[in-house]
């Protein structure tokens, strides 16, 4: 009965890898969205698609790349993996392009 | 852009004593301000919001509170429980624009002491 749903939970990797994190919504919502909260617990958007079409893209570096290939389901694909990528990434979904967001349980990934 | 600043960044309470959680907006436009609350280790969860077209709104123990033109607004948690120990976070954006940019404040800290 998941809502929003995120794998993997942890993940430790080593620096200059590829990785992704997947993200799925159950809540028939057609905005979802990619967030970054850092060791202070700075809350930041990455970004956000709405009906598989990217409507925000924050300053971030390029090596970030989201996809999603249905309304369902966003990814996040990162490369070339630097320390300062560690952090917990929190997917999100909205029915509409505003409105309450629910957020997944959150992967937190360690570079080494 | 939008940016939100919050205060205070820690708060002690003791349990049953009141909380109070302040944020201020810079952007005259928004007017969704939703806050969510975050357990260790768990996800955010959206407790309470207020549109700017409503001063004060109430959910049991909680409350918001909006000043639009002084361009701030407020959380209060009455009646504190050691349950209600998380980090809170509000936020601020434009309902109905072209993009739910939710501007989130760097969060509080609430430690409710038994």
């Amino acid at each position: 009965d998941t809502a929003v749903s995120q794998t993997p939970k942890y993940l430790v990797t080593q620096m200059g890898n590829d990785k992704s994190i997947k993200c799925e919504q159950n809540l028939g919502h057609d905005t979802m969205y990619w967030y970054k909260q850092d060791s202070k617990k700075f809350l930041k958007i990455m970004f956000s698609y709405n009906n598989k079409e990217l409507i925000i893209n924050e300053t971030v570096p390029n090596r970030f790349s989201p996809k999603s290939p249905d309304k369902a389901h966003l990814n996040l694909h990162i490369n070339s993996l630097e320390l300062g990528d560690s952090a917990v990434y929190f997917c999100a979904s909205s029915l509409l392009e505003w409105g309450e967001q629910f957020f997944g349980p959150g992967t937190r990934l360690t570079v080494l | 852009g939008e940016n939100v600043e919050q205060h205070p960044s820690t708060l002690s309470v003791q349990e049953g004593d009141s909380a109070v959680i302040k944020c201020t907006y810079s952007d005259s436009a928004s007017n969704y301000f939703p806050w969510y609350k975050q357990e260790l280790g768990k996800r955010p969860q959206l407790i309470i919001d207020i549109r700017s077209n409503v001063g004060e709104k109430k959910d049991q123990r909680i409350a918001v509170t909006l000043n639009k033109t002084a361009k701030h607004f407020s959380l209060h948690i009455t009646e504190t429980q050691p349950e209600d120990s998380a980090v809170y976070f509000c936020a601020a954006s434009l309902y109905g624009g072209a993009t739910n940019k939710l501007i989130f404040g760097t969060g509080t800290l609430l430690a409710v002491q038994p």
